[in-house]
């Protein structure tokens, strides 16, 4: 099973700052089939990126994916207000499908 | 649109079972993969199994086998997820979610099933 651990935990910002989050894979990605949601508190998870770098449909070009291998990275270039909120990275490669713990991304 | 409508919030003894559905509509059903994810308080998500709706394979985590069955019915546009001998650890909300388009990630979820496990 493919191991996914989020950093940091909880990361707390500014409106208009840019946020870095980190997603560390066990094992390798080698079909770079990553992906990053997005969750608000009652509301179920929204996909924001695919394939480790590809935008979903409606999602702003501020938030961007990258990486290869183990190591991946979302960032968001500003924060706007409504993107505070928990985001989870999953790898949807390889059964059993895993997602990561979690960041909070908080306001500051 | 695509959607997936699940069924509404459990109340389960343990020991017992339960059976969520998951109703899609917008899309051709038979074309699509649908997983069953679970989230517990506090506990990242966790998938548990899908069904390709087509020929109606079925995939499982080896940490649920024995104790969940997926199945479709493809007449009625529909999947489900049966869990069995319930404990409290079971208590979650449980989404279904759709496949995207070749590799696209998961992008249609349902709004999530509560089933909550008590005595």
């Amino acid at each position: 099973e493919i191991v996914l651990t989020q950093s940091p935990g909880t990361l707390s910002l500014s409106p208009g700052e840019r946020a870095a989050l980190s997603c560390r894979a066990s094992q390798s990605l080698s079909s770079s089939y990553l992906a990053w949601y997005q969750q608000k508190p009652g509301q179920t998870p929204r996909i924001l990126i695919y394939g480790v770098s590809n935008r979903a449909t409606g999602i702003p070009d501020r938030f961007s994916g990258s990486g290869s291998g183990t190591n991946f990275t979302l960032t968001i270039s500003r924060l706007e207000p409504e993107d505070f909120a928990v985001y989870f990275c999953q790898q949807y490669g390889n059964s059993p499908y895993t997602f990561g713990q979690g960041t909070k991304l908080e306001i500051k | 649109q695509v959607q997936l409508v699940q069924s509404g919030a459990e109340v389960n003894k343990p020991g017992a079972s339960v059976k969520v559905s998951c109703k899609a509509s917008g899309y051709t059903f038979t074309r699509y993969v649908i997983h069953w994810v679970r989230q517990a308080p506090g506990q990242r998500l966790e998938w548990m199994g899908s069904i390709n709706a087509d020929n109606g394979n079925t995939r499982y985590s080896q940490k649920f086998q024995g104790r969940v069955t997926i199945t479709r019915d493809t007449s009625a546009s529909a999947a489900y997820m049966e869990l069995s001998s319930l404990r409290s650890e079971d208590t979650a909300v449980y989404y279904c979610a759709r496949d995207g388009f070749r590799g696209s990630g998961w992008p249609y979820w349902g709004q999530g099933t509560l089933v909550t496990v008590s005595s």
